[in-house]
């Protein structure tokens, strides 16, 4: 059972426009969501999250809207820039305990286009 | 301050070998977790240990596979027996605290490529 779902395989966007990346999770228990970005043999790299108590965090170019009662969120990146083009995860705090455990999505491919 | 090592980057075993994967985290962190990723998936937790302590290993398969974190050295992700299905990338990440913090601050490794011939 997939709990945290990305069902945009990849996303093609020009530079200069804004990228959406999705995520819907299952688990209404989950309260922590976070964001990685991945580049081909290396290991992810934290981006951005947001708590359950609040629907939007914004870091420089990147924000994450969290939409409980739809049990959805999603990174806008603005502008995009080539540089950004990775393997996008999303990913949530395990409900239960407090180990620090996540549970990823399947990834999104983003290629931004000079 | 170098970052979380693992090594071997890339291992090819044949059937029924074991195989070792080392991780050594930042400096200064005593919580380390294991990461599967299998092909056109995402990663999948494997288990998350604490110097000396196996703290929850839920994703760990039940066979074959085992994890720890000595007081001195690396954590071992050990693989007794490997099969086709094994073939994936390992990750490591480490974290200086527990719990919701450990989230944003924990570091990946750049993986260990296992391949099973």
């Amino acid at each position: 059972d997939q709990q945290v779902k990305q069902n945009s395989p990849s996303l093609s966007v020009q530079e200069g426009r804004i990228s959406i990346l999705n995520c819907d999770y299952t688990n209404s228990m989950f309260d922590y969501f976070l964001w990685y970005k991945k580049y081909p043999a290396e290991g992810p790299t934290f981006l951005i999250s947001i708590s359950s108590i609040k629907d939007k965090n914004e870091d420089g170019r990147f924000t994450v809207f969290l939409n409980k009662s739809a049990k959805h969120l999603s990174l806008h990146i603005v502008p995009s820039q080539p540089g950004d083009s990775a393997v996008y995860f999303c990913a949530a705090s395990a409900p239960s305990g407090n180990t620090g455990k996540l549970i990823f999505g399947q990834g999104t491919t983003l290629q931004v286009k000079p | 301050n170098a970052g979380v090592m693992q090594n071997p980057r890339h291992l090819v075993r044949r059937r029924g070998q074991e195989a070792r994967l080392r991780c050594s985290p930042m400096k200064g962190h005593s919580h380390v977790y294991w990461y599967r990723q299998l092909p056109e998936e995402g990663l999948k937790f494997m288990v998350y240990l604490q110097k000396e302590n196996i703290i929850d290993e839920s994703g760990m398969p039940k066979e074959r596979f085992s994890a720890e974190f000595p007081k001195e050295g690396p954590s071992i992700l050990r693989i007794q027996q490997v099969v086709r299905g094994d073939s994936a990338a390992y990750f490591c990440a480490s974290s200086p605290i527990r719990g919701k913090g450990a989230n944003t601050e924990a570091f990946f490794g750049q993986g260990t490529r296992l391949t099973v011939v």
